[in-house]
C-alpha cells in the first residue's frame, strides 16, 4: 500500500487569511497527483488534476503546486472564506490505474 | 446533468443480511470503483473495475463482491456484512487512460448491527 501523507490533519483560519498545506507521496513511478475538495454531508469533488512536475494550477483563490522529484505538492487558498471550509484530500495515481487518497486536512475558516 | 448515483444513501441492517448498493453512472466512463472512509483513515479503495466484465481487487477487498456486467453499473454487493463493515461507502468513475479526475456518487452510509 502507497503511503499518501497530508499535512496538517486540521487546520483553524481566520477569515481573510492565507493558508496552505502539503500532501507528500511516492517519488517514483508518478503518474498523476489529484486534490479535491470534500464538503460535509456532500461528494469529493476534483479541484486539480497535475501531472507535470513543476505544474501549477489555480481555480479562483485556490492554487496548487507539484513537485514530482521529491514528492510533494502544496495546495494554497488565498483571502480564506467561510465556504472553503472543508476537508481537502490528495491523492496519488502510479503507474496502476487505482489512486491512493492521504487522510485529509481538514480546514476551518473562522469568521 | 452528468452523476454517479448510489443506492441506497442510509441503510441501517443486521449481521448476515445480505445486501447489495447500487451504483450507477450516466458519463459513460469505462473505469468504476468503490472506496469506504472510516474515521481517521483515507479513502481506501475495495475494488475497481477498468470496464465490462473486469474487476480488481483494491486495498480492502474482504467481504466484498463487485460484478461490472454494464458499463453504467457497478454494484457492491455485501454477502453476510459484519458490523466492522459498518462505514461511508463513495462509488467513483472516471475515464480511462487519461489522469482525469474521479466523480463520485453522494456516498452510502451503512450500519451494520
Amino acid at each position: 500500500i502507497l503511503n499518501v501523507e497530508q499535512s496538517p490533519q486540521s487546520l483553524h483560519v481566520q477569515e481573510g487569511d492565507s493558508t496552505n498545506f502539503t500532501c507528500s507521496f511516492p517519488s517514483s513511478n508518478f503518474y498523476a497527483l489529484h486534490w479535491y475538495r470534500w464538503e460535509t454531508a456532500k461528494s469529493p469533488e476534483a479541484l486539480f488534476v497535475m501531472t507535470l512536475n513543476g505544474d501549477e494550477k489555480k481555480k479562483g483563490r485556490i492554487s496548487a503546486t507539484l513537485n514530482t522529484k521529491e514528492g510533494y505538492s502544496y495546495l494554497y487558498i488565498k483571502g480564506s472564506q467561510p465556504e472553503d471550509s472543508a476537508t481537502y484530500l490528495c491523492a496519488f495515481r502510479g503507474g496502476a490505474d487505482g489512486l491512493t487518497f492521504g487522510k485529509g486536512t481538514h480546514l476551518i475558516i473562522q469568521p | 446533468e452528468a452523476q454517479v448515483t448510489q443506492n441506497p444513501r442510509y441503510l441501517i441492517t443486521v449481521t448476515g443480511k445480505k445486501l447489495t448498493v447500487t451504483c450507477s453512472q450516466n458519463m459513460n466512463h469505462e473505469y468504476m470503483s468503490w472506496y469506504r472512509q472510516d474515521p481517521g483513515l483515507g479513502l481506501r479503495q475495495i475494488y475497481y473495475s477498468m470496464n465490462v466484465e473486469v474487476t480488481d481487487k483494491g486495498d480492502v477487498p474482504e467481504g466484498y463482491k463487485v460484478s461490472r456486467k454494464e458499463k453504467r453499473n457497478f454494484p457492491l454487493i455485501l454477502e453476510s456484512p459484519s458490523p466492522n463493515q459498518t462505514s461511508l461507502y463513495f462509488c467513483a468513475s472516471r475515464m480511462t487512460g487519461s489522469p482525469g479526475e474521479l466523480f463520485f456518487g453522494e456516498g452510502s452510509r451503512l450500519t451494520v448491527l
